[in-house]
């Protein structure tokens, strides 16, 4: 059975700190993996894919680490903006991709 | 500015009514998806249709009947529906399905409220 695993939080973050969340995946023979963000009642929106050799874009810092089967999300100088909830989602080829559950930003001021 | 279009945003309906909910995708994908999303719980995934042929039906019940006329098209037909029903409907498209590094583009959803 293909699992997603996301700490759910809430995770409660002031602004301007660091914060990093981990996603834990089931199937070794993945092959793709994102990171989306939620808003409240809005749809989820792709944020980055995740590359093997890790990737950057701005202040988000995505990696995968397949012998531990798990990827992270790493956002730097958090805004206000950067509450939402976070997707993790892994898959690709015929498996077709898996959702995690999601976990819960709070930037708060 | 979405590549995927959703319509309505917003649905109230009785449970002896039917409804469709109508996605058009602009992005030249063949895959489309229905995703069910209740008040703080995870996506579900419905239903998949690649190259307008259905591949998956997540054991959905049949007061939710999807159509895919053709790989720009997918509609959700909706008859004697109950209120737990009343969630969050996402449509989403991507390359084929089976293709590497598929990325889903969401709608902005229909949120159905059943009375």
């Amino acid at each position: 059975r293909k699992e997603v695993e996301q700490d759910p939080g809430p995770f409660n973050v002031p602004e301007g700190a660091t914060v990093a969340f981990n996603c834990t995946y089931s199937n070794s023979a993945s092959q793709s993996f994102f990171w989306y963000r939620q808003d409240c009642r809005k749809e989820p929106k792709l944020l980055m894919s995740v590359y093997s050799s890790g990737n950057e874009d701005g202040r988000f810092t995505a990696q995968l680490n397949r012998a531990s089967q798990y990827i992270s999300l790493l956002i730097r100088d958090s805004k206000l903006s950067d509450s939402a909830t976070y997707l993790c989602v892994v898959g690709g080829g015929a498996d077709g991709l898996t959702f995690g559950k999601g976990t819960h930003l709070i930037i708060q001021p | 500015e979405t590549g995927v279009t959703q319509t309505p945003r917003h649905l109230v309906m009785g449970m002896t009514n039917k409804k469709s909910l109508k996605c058009e995708q602009h992005l030249g994908h063949n895959a489309m998806y229905w995703y069910k999303q209740s008040a703080k719980k995870p996506l579900e995934l419905m239903f998949v249709y690649n190259f307008k042929e259905q591949t998956e039906n997540n054991s959905v019940p049949s007061r939710f009947s999807p159509e895919c006329p053709n790989s720009s098209h997918l509609f959700l037909h909706l008859h004697t529906l109950q209120p737990e029903d009343s969630a969050l409907y996402l449509c989403a498209s991507s390359r084929p399905q089976g293709a590497t590094n598929e990325k889903l583009f969401f709608g902005s959803g229909t949120q159905l409220s059943v009375l």
